[in-house]
Parts: structure tokens; sequence; C-alpha cells
């Protein structure tokens, strides 16, 4: 158990458009979802905590506006990258907390890589 | 607030070698949970292994198995009998008991040579 799916893989994209990417819990409800950005040879970076049926709370120099996060149900959040830029360009990743271990433990998407032309 | 703290940025080993990676941690909490996660070139990220702060026995699963200091805030993996596919970037991770984020160590790229 404690699959969580991303879509899409990789993404391009011209600048101006939003981009939509989903992050799915394949065999375990997770209430609480988290989106991160990586960039080349470095860690992650929480951008926001996604909570199911409330509001995302966003990590400090975050766009909300920018990167609106919707948590709909209890096995499904999604990223919206609005007006990409080019310096949204970077691999984003989501998490979902739960699984077989409980809620104490993050299980990770495989990632989407996002370029912005 | 929490930091991780990843001292050794690359490391090789031979295959079938013993390798240890480092990790320390600074946070005023009792309780809380440490992880170690690979991220290979796939870029996915894969829970390696967990530990529980209240417990006092080092975890294991299979070939990895960790050092958990908690008087010295310290949290060491240990990869035996190293294989070609622990190639991989891994980072450490610390999370309190009552909170819910995540805080990553900056990571340590491990290289196992054949």
């Amino acid at each position: 158990g404690a699959v969580v799916s991303q879509h899409p893989s990789r993404v391009i994209c011209k600048s101006g458009t939003s981009v939509k990417i989903e992050c799915r819990s394949l065999d375990f409800q997770a209430t609480t979802m988290f989106w991160y950005r990586q960039f080349p040879k470095q860690s992650l970076m929480l951008m926001a905590t996604s909570n199911e049926g409330s509001k995302a709370t966003y990590e400090q120099g975050v766009e909300k506006d920018k990167f609106l996060i919707n948590h709909a149900s209890l096995t499904l959040s999604t990223l919206t990258v609005t007006s990409a830029h080019p310096e949204d360009s970077s691999f984003y990743i989501c998490s979902a907390r739960g699984g077989f271990r409980g809620t104490d433990t993050q299980y990770f998407g495989p990632g989407t890589r996002l370029t912005v032309l | 607030a929490q930091t991780v703290t990843q001292s050794q940025p690359e490391m090789s080993v031979q295959e079938a070698e013993t390798v240890t990676l480092s990790c320390t941690y600074d946070t005023s909490e009792n309780n809380y949970y440490l992880f170690w996660y690979k991220q290979p070139p796939s870029r996915q990220m894969i829970l390696v292994i967990r530990q529980e702060a209240y417990k006092q026995q080092n975890a294991t699963e299979n070939r990895f198995s960790v050092n958990f200091q908690k008087a010295a805030k310290s949290f060491s993996l240990k990869i035996s009998d190293s294989q070609l596919g622990d190639t991989a970037m891994y980072f450490c991770a610390f999370m309190t008991a009552a909170g819910n984020k995540l805080t990553f160590g900056g990571g340590t790229r491990v290289l196992v040579k054949p």
C-alpha cells in the first residue's frame, strides 16, 4: 500500500498559460497532501499543505494566487500554476500523509517536470 | 524551528561494501519522527526507513539500518552490502509528533561503484 500517483509526469507550456498537476493517493485516503518544488541538485522545498475540504496553507514566499491548490476529495489534490513564466520551470512533487504506517508518514508521487517556454 | 543537517554532500562505496550517512538535527521537541528517503535518478522519493523518537531500538529494513542517538540528536543511516541500485540521493527528514510538515536535510549523493 501507500502508492501516490502524479499526472502529468512531464509538461511543456507557453508562457502565460496555466498548467494543472494532479496528485492521487491510490490505495489510501489522505486528509493531508503536500506540494514541493525541487531545483536541480537541491533538497525539496515545501510550497503548501493541502487539507481536504479546506483552504491550503502556503509557506512564506509562495504566491497563493499563482499556485492554486484544491483538495476536493480524500484521494485527490491539484496544483494549478497560473500564468506560468519561465522561472516557474521546475520539478514539482506531491506527497500524501497516511498509508499503512499511519498518518505520521508521507508518501511521495513520482513528480512532474514543468518547462515553461 | 527544526533544522536537519547532512554534512556529507557526496559519498562513494564499492559494491557489496558498507557506507554510513550522517544526519544531525536540532529540535526542542521530545516526541518526533525521523526518516530517510532515497531519490534515485528517476527522482521518485522512496521511504527507506522510519524511526519514532520514543523508541530506543534502532529501526532496520533489510540492508538498511539506523543509529539513533537521541541525546546527541544524531540519526545516521547504514547501507550494508551496497548494490548498484542503491545509487541515489539520500535525504534525512524530521517531523514533530504533533506537527504536519517534514523538514529535510540537504541530501547526500551516494554512488555505488561496481
